[in-house]
């Protein structure tokens, strides 16, 4: 069965520097995707960044980045010159590419404060 | 575009009362929909995902059901709430294969006494 593990229940960063959240998770599937997703005290989770397992170069969207080791199975993301509005709940996921699979599977969350 | 809503998005109901949370989706067809839980400091829990009307897979079994009577209707019901229900649940929908993104709605947070 997949896991993922998301090891820092909370960190803080003060607001210009850069922070990096860990996630490492378990498979012995060679395809699949995996996504790290926002949750601000508003609750509305928002993709952040997403990457597929056959890809060897990292995603970037703007001011984030993962680094992704598939053969050490992490992904973490990297946030940037982070800004008041990066506070939230940040969820690693993971899916797995297999016919009939529909399901996501997500790591109990990393609280992040960003410090002014 | 596509949207997604999830009504009501605040509910205190007592212990024993039935349950009935809706979630609709525009702009898309055809989507696969997902009920969550997200328990006070948890992660998130996956409750039931359907990928067409009439068809729910359930993930943990419990005193809660869900039901797509329409292509763009997902409905988590309940006869009988317990304590424990009590959380925040969110419906998101995705465009049918494994690996699309899921979109999540705005959640309802529920509150049983």
């Amino acid at each position: 069965a997949q896991t993922v593990t998301q090891s820092q229940p909370e960190m803080s960063v003060q607001e210009a520097e850069t922070v990096t959240l860990s996630c490492t998770y378990d498979t012995s599937e060679s395809n699949y995707y995996l996504f790290w997703y926002k949750q601000p005290p508003s609750r509305q989770m928002i993709l952040v960044i997403r990457q597929e397992a056959y890809k060897q170069q990292n995603a970037t969207e703007n001011r984030f980045s993962v680094n992704f080791q598939k053969a050490a199975k992490s992904f973490s993301l990297k946030i940037s010159d982070s800004q008041l509005g990066d506070t939230a709940m940040y969820f690693c996921a993971f899916t797995r590419v297999a016919s009939g699979t529909y399901k996501y599977i997500f790591g109990t969350g990393t609280r992040l404060k960003v410090l002014a | 575009s596509q949207t997604i809503h999830q009504w009501p998005a605040t509910l205190v109901q007592p212990v024993g009362s039935p349950l009935s949370l809706e979630c609709t989706v525009e702009g898309t067809s055809n989507p696969n929909l997902y009920w969550y839980r997200q328990a006070a400091g948890r992660g998130l829990q996956l409750l039931f995902y359907s990928v067409g009307i009439g068809q729910i897979s359930s993930e943990v079994p419990q005193n809660l059901s869900a039901s797509r009577p329409q292509d763009r209707q997902f409905i988590l019901s309940s006869k009988k709430l317990l304590l424990s229900d009590s959380g925040f649940y969110l419906c998101a929908w995705a465009p049918g294969r494994a690996t699309d993104t899921q979109y999540f709605g705005p959640g309802t947070r529920l509150t049983v006494l």
